[in-house]
């Protein structure tokens, strides 16, 4: 199974102020297809996750353009430009290459 | 508007059964895949099961192999989980997702969750 570690476990961040969050997985993530299959989670408290963003880069329908992602291979980051207040919650990186599925441990972005 | 409404979960003591259900509607259930996935209390996200568009191939979890069987009828616009033999482990939120049409690696929408509890 493919290994997501994902770092800091927890970002205390000032409101306006930038985030970044780190996720590495134990082996490529790049297909067979060419795709290089990552998507990044948003799971606010008390809710379901919602998808963010998917294929390292691409943002779904509605995200905030304040959200974006990158990276290549087994290394990737999902960064915020100005953390807002609605932005709290825990940050997921996920995998989709291969089965099974698997999820990083999940970063919380708290307000400082 | 795509809703997923997951239903069927409770108590149930160590070794016992419990079938969750997804109820699907604003999309046509049968040219999608679905998966579950569980959240443990306070825990991260561990995906279960995929079924495929048709139900005819299905993938598990190493740690669900066995005793948990995805299923759907997509005449009925409804996919289930059917645990058994189930364990303390087992006790978590669990979500059915929806992947997208065209590409199916993204798990596109959630449900609210169903909480499982096993415990004597």
């Amino acid at each position: 199974d493919i290994v997501m570690t994902q770092t800091p476990l927890s970002s205390p961040v000032t409101l306006g102020q930038p985030a970044s969050i780190s996720c590495r997985s134990s082996q490529s993530l790049v297909h067979s297809d060419g795709n290089t299959y990552l998507s990044w989670l948003q799971q606010r408290p008390g809710q379901p996750p919602r998808l963010l963003i998917y294929k390292i880069s691409n943002r779904v329908s509605g995200v905030p353009d304040r959200f974006s992602g990158s990276g290549a291979g087994t290394d990737f980051t999902l960064k915020i430009t100005r953390v807002e207040a609605e932005d709290v919650g825990v940050y997921y990186c996920m995998q989709t290459t291969q089965f099974p599925r698997t999820f990083g441990r999940g970063t919380k972005v708290e307000i400082e | 508007e795509v809703q997923l409404v997951e239903s069927g979960g409770g108590l149930v003591q160590p070794g016992g059964s419990l079938r969750l259900s997804c109820a699907a509607s604003g999309f046509t259930l049968s040219s999608y895949w679905m998966h579950w996935v569980r959240q443990a209390p306070g825990k991260g996200l561990v995906w279960v099961s995929r079924s495929n568009a048709d139900g005819s191939n299905s993938i598990y979890a190493d740690s669900v192999k066995g005793r948990f069987t995805i299923s759907r009828d997509n005449a009925r616009n409804t996919v289930f989980l059917q645990m058994s033999s189930l364990r303390d482990e087992d006790t978590a939120v669990y979500y059915c997702t929806r992947s997208h049409y065209y590409d199916t690696s993204l798990l596109e929408y959630w449900g609210q969750g169903a909480l499982v509890t096993v415990s004597s």
